[in-house]
């Protein structure tokens, strides 16, 4: 089965500063990469995803990359703002995600 | 309440007692699934129901027992817990457990605390 691996398990950057965030798999059948944001006593929510047949995708200060040989994918956060402080989580698979073990970020004002 | 709802959001429970979790997902999905949230094994997936059906069983103990009368309910009816079954409940859905691209939509969560 599929086996998600997700580092640092905790980061802080300072506000305006970039965040970076790292996921490998182990299934080279996983075709979809969503990453999710769980702020504190919060449902995670989906912030990007991200498909096999692409390499890149970006929205606003959010954006991930995906390279499938090396299977590993990463979510790059740029400008941060407090807001962005939480617990982000990479997933990765078909039916159903595995999800990694999350970063807790946290952007100092 | 639009998306997935999740009552109680709430519970405390003796290891004798008897309780049930209750999901609700009111968007027109097929698919829904319980997660185990905890400090050691963040999004732990336990159960996945597609069309009403039992997809997935990821080894979770039978103190454990999901039911899923139709695609917009999901229960989860829990006896004989142990301290260490405290954690995050979290109940999610998408479109169908069979398509590609299958974004999970979540509930807020049951904070289940076993005494």
């Amino acid at each position: 089965g599929e086996n998600v691996e997700q580092h640092p398990s905790t980061l802080s950057v300072q506000e305006g500063d970039s965040a970076v965030i790292k996921c490998t798999y182990s299934d080279s059948a996983s075709n979809y990469f969503p990453w999710y944001k769980q702020e504190l006593g919060k449902r995670p929510q989906l912030i990007i995803d991200i498909r096999s047949n692409v390499g890149e995708k970006k929205d606003q200060r959010i954006a991930v990359t995906l390279n499938k040989t090396a299977k590993h994918f990463s979510l790059h956060i740029t400008e941060t703002q407090p807001e962005d402080s939480a617990v982000y989580f990479c997933a990765a698979g078909n039916t159903p995600l595995v999800f990694g073990k999350g970063t807790r970020l946290s952007v100092i004002a | 309440e639009t998306g997935v709802t999740q009552t109680p959001r709430h519970l405390v429970m003796g290891m004798t007692n008897k309780k049930s979790l209750k999901c609700e997902q009111h968007l027109g999905h097929n698919a829904m699934y319980w997660y185990k949230q905890s400090a050691k094994k963040p999004l732990e997936l336990m159960f996945v129901y597609n069309f009403k059906e039992q997809t997935e069983n990821n080894s979770v103990p039978s103190r454990f027992s999901p039911e899923c009368p139709n695609s917009s309910h999901l229960f989860l009816h829990l006896h004989t817990l142990q301290p260490e079954d405290s954690a995050l409940y979290l109940c999610a859905s998408s479109q169908d457990r069979s398509l590609a691209y299958n974004e999970q939509f979540f509930g807020p969560g049951t904070r289940l605390t076993v005494l």
